[in-house]
């Protein structure tokens, strides 16, 4: 099973910074499978990036992604109020199973 | 529009079966796609449950797989979740959603979510 550990746990930044998340596989993962996810309180999760660089529909082009193999990279160019969420990122692999990092936190310094 | 609707019992007693429906507006689930649970427990983040196609043909997490039944009835655009032996560790806000993307490779429409605790 591939595990994702994303980092950092928790990263506080203000409006209009740039945000960088990270997302490292415990094993090769197809970039082809790589998905973004941005969750906010009470809400269910909505998709942002998959196939680690394509934006989902809808989704603002301060929004991307970026990396191959084990290393992915979720980037927020400039930040908006409503960009403050949790982050996870999700692999599709082998036997047809998916796995979820355990969440960026993004909050407001 | 895909929507996606959980639905079933909030409240669920230790060892007991968790029932749950997923019904699906927008998209008839007969014309393709796989069809999706994940949980996630109160303040943690998330865990994939399993998959199911309209034929019938699911994959499951393996960490839960020996309790876990999905099935699909395709008359009413509605697939469903079982989980058999429950304990505490199994209270979570469920979501069905599609697996969609290239080559389903991602989760694309998401049901509100619904929250079932398993307490006596």
């Amino acid at each position: 099973e591939i595990v994702l550990t994303q980092s950092p746990g928790t990263l506080s930044l203000s409006p209009g910074e740039r945000a960088t998340l990270s997302c490292r596989a415990s094993q090769s993962v197809s970039s082809s499978y790589l998905a973004w996810y941005q969750q906010k309180p009470g809400q269910a999760p909505r998709l942002l990036i998959y196939g680690a660089s394509s934006r989902a529909t809808g989704i603002p082009d301060r929004f991307s992604g970026s990396g191959s193999g084990t290393d992915f990279t979720l980037t927020i160019s400039r930040l908006e109020p409503e960009d403050f969420a949790v982050y996870y990122c999700q692999q599709y692999g082998s036997s047809s199973l998916y796995t979820f990092g355990q969440g960026t936190k993004l909050e407001i310094k | 529009q895909v929507q996606l609707q959980e639905s079933g019992p909030g409240l669920v007693k230790p060892s007991e079966t968790l029932s749950l429906t997923c019904a699906v507006s927008g998209y008839s689930i007969s014309s393709g796609y796989y069809w999706g649970w994940i949980r996630q427990p109160p303040g943690k983040g998330l865990e994939w449950i399993g998959s199911i196609y309209h034929s019938g043909s699911t994959y499951y997490n393996p960490s839960l797989k020996s309790r876990v039944t999905m099935s699909v009835v395709t008359s009413k655009n509605q697939f469903s979740l079982k989980l058999s032996s429950v304990t505490a560790a199994d209270t979570a806000v469920y979501y069905c959603a599609r697996v969609g993307c290239n080559g389903g490779s991602c989760y694309d429409y998401w049901g509100q979510g619904t929250l079932v605790t398993v307490s006596s």
